[in-house]
This record gives C-alpha cells, sequence and structure tokens, in this order.
C-alpha cells in the first residue's frame, strides 16, 4: 500500500541555519504530496503542496520538490527561525480512495531552532 | 480553505465514559474526515464521514466505537465510547472541499484517566 516514510528527528537547529527534512513516498498512481506543520499545542496547517512531478510548492520561505524519479518530497528551508520550531508531517493524497481526502501522513519531524 | 472549528477544545473524562465531538466547517462540504493523533504520533483516518449515509471506517476501527454522525453539509459529531486510557489522543476534523488539500480544525485533545 501507500506509504510515507520521513526523517526521524527531533531536529535540533541555530537561528538561520539551512533545514532539509527528508520524505520518501510509496505510492501507486500520482499522489499529490504535501507538508503540513504543527506549532505547540495547535492542530495542523497546510504549508505547502505539489500535485505533479517536478512541482514546487513554495510558502514562508520553505520549498519542495515533487521528485517522481527519486520517489521525493524533501522540505527544505534557507535560513530556519525560532518561530519555525514545530512539527513537520509529509503526507501524500491517497488517490482513489473516497474521492481524495484521505491522507497518509509519514511520522512527523519535530524541529527545535535555537537562537 | 475552509474554516473548521471543533468543540471541545480539550477534555479530561473518566475510563468507561463517552465522549462526543463537534466539527463544524463554514461551508457545505460533501466529505469530512476524522483522523486520530496519539500522543507523540502521527495522524490516521478512522472515518469518513459523507452527509446521507453511513460514515466509511478504516481498518481498526468500528462504528460501536466511533459512531459518527453527519446531519447536514457542514457539521458532524464524532463519539468515542467506552472510553479507555489508550483513547487518549487528538482528534481532528478535516474537509477538502472536493479537492485533495485537506484543511484541519484546531483538535480536540482528550485525557482519559
Amino acid at each position: 500500500g501507500n506509504s510515507v516514510t520521513q526523517m526521524e528527528g527531533p531536529v535540533t537547529l541555530s537561528e538561520e541555519a539551512f533545514l532539509t527534512i527528508n520524505c520518501t513516498y510509496t505510492a501507486t498512481g500520482y499522489p499529490s504530496l504535501f507538508w503540513y506543520v504543527q506549532y505547540p499545542g495547535e492542530g495542523l496547517q497546510l504549508l505547502l503542496k505539489a500535485t505533479k512531478a517536478d512541482d514546487k510548492g513554495s510558502n514562508k520561505g520553505f520549498e519542495a520538490t515533487y521528485r517522481k524519479e527519486t520517489t521525493s518530497f524533501h522540505l527544505e528551508k534557507g535560513s530556519v527561525q525560532v518561530s519555525d520550531s514545530a512539527v513537520y508531517f509529509c503526507a501524500l493524497s491517497d488517490i482513489g480512495k473516497n474521492q481524495g481526502g484521505k491522507l497518509i501522513f509519514g511520522q512527523g519531524t519535530e524541529l527545535s531552532v535555537k537562537p | 480553505s475552509a474554516v473548521i472549528s471543533q468543540k471541545p477544545s480539550r477534555d479530561i473524562c473518566q475510563r468507561g465514559t463517552s465522549l462526543t465531538i463537534q466539527c463544524q466547517v463554514d461551508s457545505q462540504v460533501t466529505m469530512m474526515f476524522w483522523y486520530r493523533q496519539q500522543p507523540g504520533q502521527s495522524l490516521t483516518l478512522i472515518a469518513t464521514a459523507n452527509q446521507g449515509s453511513e460514515a466509511t471506517y478504516e481498518s481498526g476501527f468500528v462504528i460501536d466505537k466511533f459512531p459518527i454522525s453527519r446531519p447536514n453539509l457542514t457539521f458532524s459529531t464524532l463519539t468515542v465510547s467506552n472510553m479507555s486510557p489508550e483513547d487518549s489522543s487528538i482528534y481532528l476534523c478535516s474537509t477538502g472541499q472536493g479537492t485533495d488539500t485537506q484543511y484541519f480544525g484546531p483538535g480536540t485533545r482528550l485525557t482519559v484517566l
């Protein structure tokens, strides 16, 4: 079945450091790919998405490119801030089920940015 | 994007009791989804709630434990029945308004003693 694998956390960085959180997926067909962020004590917010191969999603300085050849959707940011401290989830849409809407999530990666 | 609210935001319950969680969307949507996030874990889909039909449950989740209502196109409830400490989780509802991009409510943080 479809699945998502993320790099394990926690990831601890200093402010202004470069961030990469790896995400790889297994899927049949051509799912959409997402990054969601969960700030402490809050629900999930959509950070960015990509719907087809070679698409790049971007938001708030974060970027991720849909790489079909490597089945990856790595999240990057050039210079992290303390306010980026959160848990980041990679997810894919389970195409063909429920006409969309079912998301399969990775295990989440906790990011802690120190001043 | 949809604006989704949930009630209650958190609760502490005794084992053996039940809790009903409400989810309200600011627009009419066909499909609503309920997810569970156990402590320190990722999200797992519990069920899909369509208006006018029975909810569709994922493997490992049953209607007797997690009954769902969907009385109209903007509202759904999830009940966690006969609770045990293992049910302590964050419960989130979501909708995509017919797209594959899901928007989530703020979640209900449940602690079962």
